[in-house]
């Protein structure tokens, strides 16, 4: 089974740009979670989708949005880019209250 | 606000050494608990898991954690430590609120000395 996949790997933006970041999840799963990990913050959830529907919301900026297609790949946009924004972006994908599937995430750095 | 406490940040032992982690939440009603592990350069994976019943769960590689719910605590524990465990290491809470989500605490990373 092939595990969740997501692209680009890396990504270098300037500060005002947006950025879309892409997931395939497990096949057969529904749900597909982000995150955002950065050194001494840990692990910080955006969102949630189940079948195409936001199920679950982090304490993000609109700025940071997401959907999810029918067949589950799910993307990530985060507009008006700030500095701060750089970080290691993290899918999931498996059922929200049991063991979470990770991604090899995208390095997204804003210059 | 549900948040997860990881007060070790960073752990160095040498090879053979006893290993705990602390791990605390607060939430007062019924959790999963969860330890993954994030090898160098690997995806992050699942340790162990917490739902219900013994508070002393085993996972792989030779880990194994205990629920204490008096002390909202889920401490990591490894009798012997090897070099090849050297990773950073998360707890993680879900908290049934409606629908449940994940919480994650800031994370430790150990080093094993060989």
């Amino acid at each position: 089974k092939a595990g969740v996949t997501q692209t680009p790997r890396y990504l270098i933006k300037t500060r005002g740009q947006q950025v879309t970041l892409s997931c395939s999840p497990i096949s057969g799963h529904r749900s597909v979670s982000w995150y955002q990990q950065t050194p001494g913050q840990g692990l910080q959830f955006l969102f949630e989708y189940f079948s195409e529907t936001q199920r679950n919301k982090g304490n993000f900026p609109g700025r940071f949005s997401g959907r999810q297609f029918s067949n589950s790949r799910s993307e990530m946009n985060v507009s008006t880019l700030e500095l701060g924004d750089s970080a290691l972006y993290l899918c999931a994908s498996g059922s929200s209250y049991n063991e979470q599937f990770f991604g090899p995430g995208t390095r997204l750095t804003v210059l | 606000a549900q948040s997860v406490s990881q007060h070790n940040h960073h752990v160095i032992l040498s090879e053979a050494a006893s290993l705990e982690l602390g791990c605390n939440y607060s939430y007062g009603g019924t959790v999963n608990l969860f330890w993954y592990v994030q090898y160098p350069g690997q995806h992050l994976q699942l340790l162990l898991k917490y739902f219900s019943g013994d508070p002393l769960v085993k996972g792989i590689k030779g880990f194994e954690a205990e629920f204490i719910k008096s002390k909202f605590s889920f401490n990591l524990r490894k009798p012997s430590v090897q070099w090849s465990d050297t990773a950073e290491y998360f707890c993680a809470v879900n908290v049934p609120s409606g629908t449940y989500k994940y919480i994650f605490g800031t994370g430790t990373r150990l080093k094993v000395l060989a």
